[in-house]
């Protein structure tokens, strides 16, 4: 698996805090928004998604907030672990027809042992 | 685990040169996508494919670049001639479209990616 060192913006924080992750997407007719996460190596890989006409979602330790007042997305991750420590993306869909995912250029989420 | 399984995993190549990455897509998938992530740009869209049509290609230079899915298992991104601003790690993605509405079945999965260095 590949990735690239990206002169990204980095969240550093202790084990066992909770991480809030953020991101601002410029486009009022994006409707769906997926939250990936990219270890050293790998590939993106898929954590939660939220819908346009919701607010808030929650799964396993993970929250994404929607704002679509301001176009802002959240993800927040609780008790963060050190297997948590990669490059999260948030990617909007935007607006009907076209079904491809637009990425954000990502931050670094460092968690200090 | 379905997976997205792309080759090479690594490439490198003198300017000039014709390269050629393949990806297999989930079974079942049927939307391709190629991405190609850079320091400089992050993650970009080449080209998607849905049932083996080319949907876009818009993010995709013509004069050197090619996308092609010969049939439902095999997807292809051809450089010719390749340059060294190409140097890059190229990503296919799959998913299922299930209709005009989004939700998590459009979920894409990513491949490991192969890293291309063009001399």
């Amino acid at each position: 698996g590949e990735s690239v060192g990206l002169h990204l913006p980095t969240l550093s924080v202790q084990e066992g805090d909770n991480s809030i992750i953020n991101c601002a997407y410029s486009n009022s007719a994006s409707d769906y928004f997926i939250w990936y996460k990219q270890e050293s190596g790998k590939g993106p890989q898929f954590i939660i998604d939220i819908r346009s006409n919701m607010d808030k979602r929650q799964g396993q330790r993970v929250t994404v907030l929607l704002n679509k007042t301001v176009k802002h997305l959240s993800l927040q991750i609780a008790a963060t672990q050190p297997g948590d420590s990669a490059v999260y993306f948030c990617a909007e869909n935007i607006g009907t027809g076209r079904r491809a995912l637009t990425f954000g250029s990502g931050t670094r989420l460092q968690v200090q042992p | 685990d379905a997976r997205v399984t792309q080759t090479p995993r690594h490439k490198v190549t003198e300017m000039g040169q014709e390269v050629t990455m393949r990806c297999q897509p989930i079974l079942g998938h049927n939307t391709v996508f190629w991405y190609r992530q850079t320091m400089m740009q992050g993650l970009e869209l080449l080209a998607y494919f849905r049932n083996r049509a080319p949907l876009d290609d818009s993010g995709m230079p013509k004069d050197r670049f090619s996308a092609e899915m010969p049939d439902a298992t095999l997807a292809t991104l051809k450089i010719q001639p390749s340059e060294p601003r190409d140097s890059a790690v190229y990503f296919c993605a799959s998913g299922l479209f299930v209709s005009r509405v989004a939700s998590g079945a459009n979920v894409l999965t990513f491949g490991a990616g192969s890293r291309l260095t063009v001399l």
